[in-house]
C-alpha cells in the first residue's frame, strides 16, 4: 500500500517570500501525484497533479511541483507567497491503476507573517 | 469547478442520537462519492467508497453498522452516523468523483461537516 509523509507539521514564512512545502511518498511504481490545500470553511481544492510526462508541473495560484523519483518526492514550491496562501496544505498519492483511492499526507500548516 | 455542498457544517448532539450528513454534487453528476474522517491535526482518512445504486465499500476498521452510507442518486450522497458517541466527535468530508473513467478522474471535495457529540 502507498503512503505519504510530510516531515514539516507547521511553516511559518514571510509574505513575499519562497515557500517549498515537502513530500515524500511510498509505492513500488510511481503513483499519482497531488496536492491539495485546505482553507477553513472550504472544501480542498486540488492545486496540481503528475501522472506522468514533464516532471515539473505547474498549478493554480502560481503554485508549482516537482516529482524526483530518485528521491520519492513530489515537493510544492512557490515564489513569492502572498498572505492569502496562509492554509493547510496536503500531499496525496493514489496507485497508477484504475482509479484508485487517495492516501493523504499529514498535511503542513502555513502561516504568513507580514 | 465542479462544487460539491455538504450540510449541516456543523451539528451537536447528544450521546445515542443518530446523525444525517449530506453530500450534493451541485453541477455534476457523481456516480461515486468518498467519505473521509478529518481528526485535529491529522490527516484525512477514507471510511467508505460509495456509488450510486449500490452498497458502499467500507475501509478497513469502519463499521459499517455505524456509519450508514447511502447514495441514492447521481447527486446525493447521505453518512449517517447511528448512535453517536463522544469518540465519533470529528469533521466529516465528502468527495464527488466527476470522471468519465477513461483517466484518474479527479475528486472534488465538500466543505465538510464538523460533528460534536456531547
Amino acid at each position: 500500500a502507498q503512503s505519504v509523509t510530510q516531515p514539516d507539521i507547521h511553516i511559518t514564512v514571510s509574505e513575499g517570500a519562497s515557500l517549498e512545502l515537502r513530500c515524500n511518498y511510498s509505492y513500488g511504481a510511481t503513483p499519482y501525484l497531488f496536492w491539495y490545500v485546505q482553507s477553513p470553511g472550504q472544501g480542498l481544492q486540488l492545486l496540481l497533479k503528475y501522472f506522468s510526462g514533464d516532471t515539473l508541473v505547474q498549478g493554480i495560484k502560481g503554485f508549482e511541483a516537482e516529482f524526483k523519483r530518485s528521491q520519492s518526492s513530489f515537493n510544492l514550491r512557490k515564489p513569492s507567497v502572498h498572505w492569502s496562501d496562509a492554509a493547510e496544505y496536503f500531499c496525496a498519492v493514489a496507485a497508477n491503476f484504475g482509479n484508485e483511492k487517495l492516501t493523504f499526507g499529514t498535511g503542513t500548516r502555513l502561516t504568513i507573517i507580514p | 469547478g465542479a462544487v460539491v455542498s455538504q450540510h449541516p457544517s456543523w451539528v451537536i448532539c447528544k450521546s445515542g442520537t443518530s446523525v444525517k450528513i449530506e453530500c450534493r454534487s451541485l453541477d455534476f453528476q457523481a456516480t461515486t462519492m468518498f467519505w473521509y474522517r478529518q481528526f485535529p491535526k491529522q490527516s484525512l482518512m477514507l471510511m467508505a467508497t460509495s456509488n450510486e445504486g449500490s452498497k458502499a465499500t467500507y475501509e478497513q476498521g469502519v463499521e459499517k453498522d455505524k456509519f450508514l452510507i447511502n447514495h441514492a442518486s447521481l447527486t446525493l450522497s447521505t453518512l449517517t452516523v447511528t448512535s453517536a458517541h463522544p469518540e465519533d466527535s470529528s469533521f466529516y468530508i465528502c468527495s464527488a468523483d466527476a470522471g468519465q473513467g477513461l483517466t484518474y478522474n479527479e475528486q472534488f471535495f465538500g466543505p465538510g461537516t464538523r460533528l460534536t457529540v456531547l
